[in-house]
């Protein structure tokens, strides 16, 4: 069926660390984002991008529509970017209704 | 936090009571979406209107009803409460291809 796959469902790093984050997904997709939760719940939009890469700061994002994959780079890690980060699809045919990966969990230490 | 409100933030009520939500958003945008999150399964959508009157269901959308009498404001009812229902309640709205999030409401079901 139609799926979203996070990777590492974990992951701990010291601060100043780099990291990559996967998401894998089944099918063509119209739309592709990433979000950060931080450790109090809020949710907050990092990036749109259903194909090729964008930077914001210290984050990068890459998506690879043909083969089925999104990647978020996070350099030199702070403590502040501890929290879930979640691959959200619309697949094309789903009208406009975003499918959430299960999230990276990642805490960054001091 | 593109203007969205959602009341009240945390509620704690008995199995079989009804149960409304609310998501109040001051800029007009057409699209709203309820969503649930639960250890385990991400964010799951339950129901998400495209226009005043205009809903439609999500993944998840046993035990629940949704109403948009106004552009500005998206209800969520539990007709009849279960502990199954005990969760963190998302409301969101869609601008510009991105999907942005309130604070949530923290619901939980005795």
């Amino acid at each position: 069926g139609i799926q979203v796959e996070q990777s590492p469902p974990d992951l701990i790093l010291q601060e100043g660390a780099n990291s990559t984050l996967r998401c894998n997904f089944s099918d063509s997709v119209n739309n592709l984002q990433w979000f950060h939760q931080n450790p109090w719940g809020q949710l907050i939009n990092l990036f749109y991008i259903p194909s090729g890469t964008k930077q914001n700061g210290r984050l990068s994002a890459t998506t690879v529509a043909t083969e089925r994959y999104s990647l978020l780079y996070i350099s030199s890690s702070q403590t502040t970017d501890s929290g879930v980060y979640f691959c959200a699809v619309e697949f094309v045919g789903s009208n406009y209704k975003l499918t959430f990966g299960k999230g990276t969990l990642l805490t960054v230490n001091p | 936090d593109a203007g969205i409100t959602q009341s009240p933030r945390h509620k704690v009520t008995e199995t079989g009571t009804p149960v409304t939500l609310r998501c109040h958003q001051t800029e007009n945008h057409r699209y709203m979406y309820w969503y649930r999150q639960d250890p385990g399964h991400g964010l799951r959508l339950i129901h998400y209107s495209y226009g005043v009157k205009d809903t439609d269901k999500g993944e998840v959308s046993d035990g629940y009803s949704v109403s948009r009498s106004k552009t500005e404001d998206f209800l969520l009812t539990l007709e009849s409460a279960t502990s199954s229902q005990t969760s963190v309640y998302f409301c969101a709205i869609s601008e510009k291809e991105k999907l942005f999030f309130g604070s949530g409401t923290q619901l939980s079901v005795l």
